[in-house]
């Protein structure tokens, strides 16, 4: 069955970096995108890039871009987001998830909290 | 970018009764290839969202078929036939035909 386990909570003071993983299994990994989504406490859902495992063309949402990036390892079926300049509003949930052929987010890992605090 | 507005912000429905949920885009979500890439996510308390719906009305596998998807172009509609304790939760539209993808502000289903 198709899996995504996503690392473990990370506490981060501003301006560090983060980088979460995201390990899949169950699937062809190179058939598949991988886009990632955050979720600040008590809030909605914003979208914020994605990647081909295919060929690791990406794209990110403008809010973040310049800050984080998006790498997989096929060697290993695993996607990775790195955020850098953190600040306390990226404390979050992240999650990453596996994109269908119609742009849908059929998969999703567990999340991974992000603590961003002095 | 496009936006998308979800009403209403929250649905208190009694068990077995229907649900229904609106989500409006600022533009057409149709794609050049024809498609529209409107889909419906269900986020379960302490959960990671969970695809419903994708394409507006094609269910993805395991979904009860109680959920349907219906709309085209910018407005579009979830509804719940019968709702059961399960499916409390904060409901999700996003749209998959532009970057940057965007989400609906979320609606909460809770039981009356």
């Amino acid at each position: 069955q198709v899996q995504l386990v996503q690392s473990g909570t990370e506490v981060k003071k501003p301006g560090a970096s983060v980088r979460v993983s995201c390990k899949t299994s169950g699937y062809t990994f190179t058939r598949y995108g991988i886009t990632w989504v955050r979720q600040a406490p008590g809030q909605g859902l914003e979208w914020m890039g994605w990647i081909s495992a295919y060929n690791g063309d990406t794209k990110y949402g403008q809010r973040l871009q310049g800050r984080v990036t998006m790498t997989t390892d096929t060697s290993t079926s695993t996607a990775y987001m790195e955020l850098r300049s953190l600040k306390s509003d990226d404390t979050a949930v992240y999650y990453c998830a596996r994109v269908g052929t119609s742009q849908e987010f059929e998969y999703w890992g567990q999340g991974t909290l992000v603590n961003v605090s002095s | 970018d496009i936006v998308m507005t979800q009403t209403p912000l929250s649905s208190p429905v009694t068990l077995g009764q229907p649900a229904s949920i609106s989500c409006r885009s600022s533009q057409s979500l149709v794609h050049s290839d024809g498609n529209t890439y409107l889909s419906w996510l269900q986020q379960r308390p302490g959960q990671p969202p969970r695809l419903l719906i994708y394409k507006i009305s094609n269910r993805f596998s395991g979904v009860p078929d109680r959920f349907s998807g219906s709309g085209a172009g910018t407005d579009f509609t979830l509804k719940i036939s019968r709702v059961e304790a399960e499916d409390v939760g904060v409901y999700y539209c996003m749209q998959g035909t532009q970057f940057p993808l965007t989400f609906g502000g979320g609606t909460k289903v809770e039981i009356k």
